[in-house]
Order: C-alpha cells, then sequence, then structure tokens
C-alpha cells in the first residue's frame, strides 16, 4: 500500500508557465482534496472530489483547475503560474467528507514561481 | 463562521517537561475534531480525533485532548515530551460538510 503519492516532490516554474501536480491514491477513498500550506496560514482547501466526475471549489481555488477522471487520481493544474501561488501543496484522500473520517496526506510538493 | 483557532504560534518546552497546546472552535454544533502533527518536510499525520462519547481521547504517540463544550476546546496534552515531538501541530475540525478546517498551526520546540 503506497497510500497518497505526489509528484513531483519540488518544481521551480517561471511566472505564466503552466503544469500539473500529480496525486495518486491506492486505498479506494471516494473523496480527494488539495491543500495549499503557507506560513502562519495553516492549510486552506483549494479543491475537492467527492467521487469520479465530480469536483468543487474550495477556500482558495483561483488559478487552478482540477478533474477527476479515476477514482485514484487527482490532478491539481496550475493554468498560468505566478508569484503568489509558490508554496506547499499537499493532495489528502479519506473514505468519506462530512464525518469522523481520518484524511491521509501525501509528502507534498514545493513549488516556486519566479 | 465555521473556524478553528489555535492561540500560540510557537511554544518551547523542555524535555521531559508536559505540554498542552491549545485549540479553539466556533460552530453551533458539536464539530468532528482532529489533530495532526507534521514532522520537518513531511506530510501531516493523524494524532487523534474526536467524534462522540468520552471527551477526554487518547491518541497515537502518547498524546491525549480533551473536548470540553463549555469552552470550545480541543486541547491536546502529553505528559512529558521527548524531543522527537519537534513538529508543527495542527488542529482541524468537520462542521456537517465535505470539508476540513484547519487552524494556522503551533510550532513546537524542544530544548535540551
Amino acid at each position: 500500500n503506497a497510500g497518497v503519492t505526489q509528484t513531483p516532490k519540488f518544481q521551480v516554474l517561471k511566472t505564466g508557465q503552466s503544469m500539473t501536480l500529480q496525486c495518486a491514491q491506492d486505498m479506494n477513498h471516494e473523496y480527494m482534496s488539495w491543500y495549499r500550506q503557507d506560513p502562519g496560514m495553516g492549510l486552506r482547501l483549494i479543491h475537492y472530489s467527492v467521487g469520479a466526475g465530480i469536483t468543487d471549489q474550495g477556500e482558495v481555488p483561483n488559478g487552478y483547475n482540477v478533474s477527476r477522471s479515476t477514482t485514484e487520481d487527482f490532478p491539481l493544474r496550475l493554468l498560468s503560474a505566478a508569484p503568489s501561488q509558490t508554496s506547499v501543496y499537499f493532495c489528502a484522500s479519506t473514505m468519506g467528507g462530512g464525518g469522523p473520517y481520518e484524511q491521509y496526506f501525501g509528502p507534498g510538493t514545493r513549488l516556486t514561481v519566479t | 463562521a465555521q473556524s478553528v483557532t489555535q492561540p500560540d504560534i510557537h511554544i518551547t518546552v523542555s524535555e521531559g517537561a508536559s505540554l498542552e497546546l491549545r485549540c479553539n472552535y466556533s460552530y453551533g454544533a458539536t464539530p468532528y475534531l482532529f489533530w495532526y502533527v507534521q514532522s520537518p518536510g513531511q506530510g501531516l499525520q493523524l494524532l487523534l480525533k474526536y467524534f462522540s462519547g468520552d471527551t477526554l481521547v487518547q491518541g497515537i504517540k502518547g498524546f491525549e485532548a480533551e473536548f470540553k463544550r463549555s469552552q470550545s476546546s480541543f486541547n491536546l496534552r502529553k505528559p512529558s515530551v521527548h524531543w522527537s515531538d519537534a513538529a508543527e501541530y495542527f488542529c482541524a475540525g468537520n462542521f456537517g460538510n465535505e470539508k476540513l478546517t484547519f487552524g494556522t498551526g503551533t510550532r513546537l520546540t524542544i530544548i535540551p
């Protein structure tokens, strides 16, 4: 069981470039989410998905797109990177949202936009 | 609005001393509450959770937390800290929807 995996671990982008952060889980979890972590701000929810084909916005969705074509994968796309998107990104999965379910986190992707 | 507050940004404790990290929430009912720990450069790991029943919850690594409805609090405690407990600790709450709301975190430093 690999749990939640994320690639890449580190990435440097120039302003205006696009890229996709990959996230996969092998626990057959329906619910997946993306967070960004910034100093002094905790983790903030970007987008989430309650199942294949269903996504919704979180607290800070602007500048990011997601899709969920399979249960296992939940990629996060940066359409046109901006310095404000410099952050550490975490993907998480859980059995279900809205309940006492543990979220399992990936190791994170550290993104720098110059 | 529903929220989770961790009033202490940084706490320093001597090895072997007791620890209490504070967490308060704002919600009209009882939320599901969680404590996560993040070691440097790592993802988050669940320490413990509360959803109903006994208000004193035991977790991994010798941690416990007490839910107090009257104070809207869910403080994390450990009787004797070890150097390996140095990390960032996040309190989080689920307020009846699909989303988990995190506090801003408390960084714990352990001195010998």
